[in-house]
């Protein structure tokens, strides 16, 4: 089964901190995304990468950046964190697809952040 | 654009009875693909279901069906037999091929509470 991890379940930080959210898959995917999940807005596309050092722009990327330095590991940061910043975080890995394919995307079990 | 409607906010079905999630997408691409997810209240996002634009059949996943309607652009989820432990928010999704990286736009979710 694919396993992706998050590194928190819960996050407490205070406005103005820089704040890294790491996630980690175990099956060799090449494309990987984060979204923030917000009450009656679903899941947004902040980010994703398709390959080791490369990334792309989702919907809301800012007051965020990301890093993918191997490509098991893609990272979230919050330059300085604003209470606006506060909600559900998750992360997703998908092998990369062919034209056409059935291949899921894969979650983590979500980083619930709090700025305070 | 490409959008996913969902127009239930919240639904509530007695166990064991059937119950149908709408979703309606809009894109002019002909080649595009639809998922459902299940996101239970511990925060995990799980894969349900898929469908693609070209398959012939609808798609069926155990007690998950796909009410696959092209011409109207809606993609209902069918769920037989419901059980408590299908209390849960769910998410429809589409995901459009030719470049897109797998990326996924999502619809705002049903909350669907199973009464026993």
């Amino acid at each position: 089964d694919v396993k992706v991890t998050q590194s928190s379940r819960y996050l407490v930080k205070r406005t103005g901190e820089k704040v890294f959210l790491e996630c980690v898959q175990d099956m060799d995917h090449e494309n990987m995304f984060w979204y923030r999940q917000d009450p009656g807005l679903g899941l947004r596309l902040i980010y994703f990468s398709y390959d080791v050092k490369m990334k792309e722009k989702g919907d809301i990327p800012e007051g965020y950046s990301v890093s993918r330095e191997k490509k098991e590991r893609f990272s979230l940061i919050l330059e300085s964190a604003s209470t606006n910043q506060t909600s559900m975080y998750l992360c997703a890995s998908r092998v990369a697809g062919t034209t056409r394919g059935n291949q899921p995307q894969h979650f983590g079990d979500g980083t619930r952040l709090s700025i305070l | 654009a490409q959008k996913i409607t969902q127009t239930q906010p919240g639904m509530f079905v007695q166990e064991k009875e059937a119950v149908t999630l709408d979703c309606t997408y809009d894109t002019s691409d002909p080649s595009y693909g639809l998922f459902w997810y299940k996101q239970p209240s511990s925060g995990e996002m799980i894969f349900l279901i898929y469908q693609g634009s070209y398959d012939q059949q609808n798609a069926t996943e155990g007690r998950y069906s796909l009410n696959f309607q092209k011409a109207r652009k809606s993609a209902n989820l069918v769920i037989s037999a419901s059980q408590l432990g299908d209390s849960a928010m769910y998410f429809c999704a589409m995901t459009i091929y030719g470049g897109s990286q797998g990326n996924l736009i999502f619809g705002k979710g049903t909350k669907l509470s199973v009464k026993p």
